[in-house]
């Protein structure tokens, strides 16, 4: 079965430290993955994602990540946070039927 | 504007008593899912819709009833609400095929007392 899954459920970190937020998928086949942010009382928003070619993909806000293939993993790196970062973030990732699965989230507080 | 409008916001209830909150886009979208948002349990998908007509069940379905008659539209009804029924719940729409992101709207609050 199709699976993400994200290994951090919360991470409490200081402005200017460096973020990285795991995740892992379990699809066969192509695979798109995508990072989506949700501030407090927010919807969903996309932050990255990727489909093909360049396996280091830059989104909006600093935000990076790398596909891993060999790993199956697509990890979202920032090298400096600040407190409007503070955040919930959700991998997730689709294949052919295109159905998203979605991880059930990282809960990120940055400290002023 | 492209978006995803959800109806209500927020909404209290009691057990029992049906409601239905609305979802719809103005992208043209082909595929609606609705999913809850819990703590501790990320985004669990509801039902999704590939097109009109066309419904099937996510992970959490039991409880929940959708329809899919306009291709801009996509409601959820809870026939009978329950106290376990209380969450967070998002409509989302994305264009065919899985290399497109999802849009989603705003959120309804949904508490069942």
């Amino acid at each position: 079965a199709q699976s993400v899954s994200q290994h951090n459920h919360h991470v409490i970190l200081s402005e200017a430290a460096s973020l990285e937020l795991g995740c892992n998928y379990s699809y066969g086949g192509t695979v798109n993955l995508f990072w989506y942010v949700q501030y407090p009382g927010q919807h969903l928003q996309l932050l990255l994602k990727y489909f093909s070619g360049d396996p280091l993909v830059k989104g909006i806000k600093g935000f990076e990540a790398e596909f891993i293939k060999s790993k199956f993993s697509f990890n979202l790196r920032k090298p400096s946070v600040q407190w409007s970062d503070t955040a919930e973030y959700f991998c997730a990732a689709s294949g052919g039927s295109y159905i998203p699965t979605f991880g059930r989230g990282t809960s990120l507080i940055v400290h002023p | 504007e492209a978006q995803v409008t959800q109806n209500p916001r927020y909404l209290i209830t009691v057990t029992g008593k049906k409601l239905t909150v609305t979802c719809s886009q103005n992208m043209n979208h082909e595929y609606m899912s609705w999913y809850r948002q819990d703590p501790g349990l990320g985004l669990r998908q509801i039902y999704y819709s590939m097109n009109v007509e066309v419904t099937d069940k996510g992970d959490v379905p039991e409880g929940y009833k959708v329809s899919r008659k306009e291709k801009r539209n996509f409601p959820l009804i809870l026939e009978s609400p329950s106290p376990n029924q209380t969450s967070l719940y998002f409509c989302a729409s994305s264009p065919w095929g899985g290399n497109t992101e999802a849009f989603f709207g705003q959120g309804t609050r949904l508490t069942v007392v």
